[in-house]
Formats: C-alpha cells, structure tokens, sequence
C-alpha cells in the first residue's frame, strides 16, 4: 500500500534552516510529481511546492520562492524540502502529497502523509 | 491569483443530507477535487475531477458543480463525517494548486 512519512520536522530560530524528508514506498516513486503542502495551527491547507517525476520542472508558492527548495532522490524514493531563513509565519504541519496529472491536466492529490511539524520560534 | 470559496461552517442532523458549496470563476472548467480532514489527521481525497471517488470512499459522497460553484453533497449523514472539507483546484495561470479556506462540517 502507498505510504508517505515525513520526517524532519522540529523547533528552529528565526532565520535558521531545516530540512524535511518524505520517505515513499508502495508505489513507483519515480512515476509521480511529488508536493509538499503545509497547514499552520487552526489554518487552512497551503500548497508550498512541486516537482516532476524527473525533477526538471519546480514552483513555488510566492510566500517561500527564494528560500524553499524542493528534490528528490528517485534512487531512494524520496522528497525533500530544504528550508532557509524560515520565520515565524512558516511554522506549520508540512504534509508530503502524491500528486496525480490527469489528461486535462489538472492535478491533485491521492496520498497525503501524516505531516511534521516545524515550529519557527526564539 | 485564483479564489476558492467556501462556507466556514455548515451544520446537519445526523441522517440528513449536507452540502458544502466551493465559489470560484468558472470552477467547472478547472476540475474540483474534495478533501476530508478529522482532527489531529492528514487530509484524504474524498471525490476528484469533479465528481470521481477514490475507492474505500462511501457511495454517501458525491461532487457536482454548476456555473461558478462547486457542491460536495453527503447523504445520510453520520457523526463519522464531522471533520473540515477542503476543494482544491488547479489555477492553469499560475500553474500550481489552489485550495478553498475549508468548510467545518458540524454533526448535531
């Protein structure tokens, strides 16, 4: 059965760094765009990445561009979301999803995983 | 950039039938996706491409949508449903997802 965990979640400063990863297993990781989306407390769902099955095509919500960067390794079936000069704002359950294309090219998300929780405080 | 609304709240009898609405323009062209999420849980896909089950999802669950609104419809409700409901599109502008602020399914 498709499995998502995320892992890397954690208390940071103001202007620091961390790096979550999403293990993936079940499916043909390789075959699938990948996202992460995050849920900041008592908030609605954000998306705040993608990335193609190869990993030649990114984007980025406008809040994180410049500071977020996404990969992954499909050697290892994993996602990867590199996080700098975080502030308080991006504090939030950060979800990894499987993202589906469909023919019309919409898009959207079949498996989520149980989420980590980053936490941007002094 | 593209706008998704939804009720903040919409509450039902157990037994009854709710409806949760999703607002945007010409949300039928851009195929509406829906998303339960219980407290303390990851979301999970209830309806995709409009109107199209996951499986494991119950028959209860439906998705339509006319002109510029979306409608998820859960029949004979149960307390089990009580959770926020999420649509999501994708904005073809921008070329990235889109999701309503959420509707908070109250089961009295």
């Amino acid at each position: 059965q498709v499995q998502l965990v995320e892992s890397g979640g954690g208390l940071v400063k103001p202007g620091g760094s961390l790096r979550l990863s999403c293990a993936a297993s079940g499916f043909t990781f390789s075959d699938y765009y990948m996202s992460w989306i995050r849920q900041a407390p008592g908030k609605g769902l954000e998306w705040v990445s993608y990335i193609s099955s190869s990993s030649s095509y990114t984007n980025y919500a406008d809040s994180v561009k410049g500071r977020f960067t996404i990969s992954r390794d499909n050697a290892k079936n994993s996602l990867y979301l590199q996080m700098n000069s975080l502030r308080a704002e991006d504090t939030a359950v950060y979800y990894c999803a499987r993202v589906v294309v469909t023919a019309t090219n919409s898009h959207y998300f079949d498996y989520w995983g149980q989420g980590t929780l980053v936490t941007v405080s002094s | 950039s593209y706008v998704l609304t939804q009720p903040p709240s919409v509450s039902v009898a157990p037994g009854k039938t709710a409806s949760i609405t999703c607002g945007g323009n010409n949300i039928g062209s851009q195929g509406v996706n829906w998303y339960q999420q219980k407290p303390g849980q990851a979301p999970v896909l209830v309806i995709y491409y409009d109107s199209d089950r996951p499986s494991g999802i119950p028959e209860r669950f439906s998705g339509s949508y006319s002109g510029n609104t979306a409608t998820l419809t859960i029949i004979r409700v149960e307390a089990g449903d009580e959770a926020d409901y999420y649509c999501q599109v994708w904005d073809v502008s921008s070329d990235h997802p889109v999701f309503g602020g959420g509707t908070k399914l109250t089961v009295l």
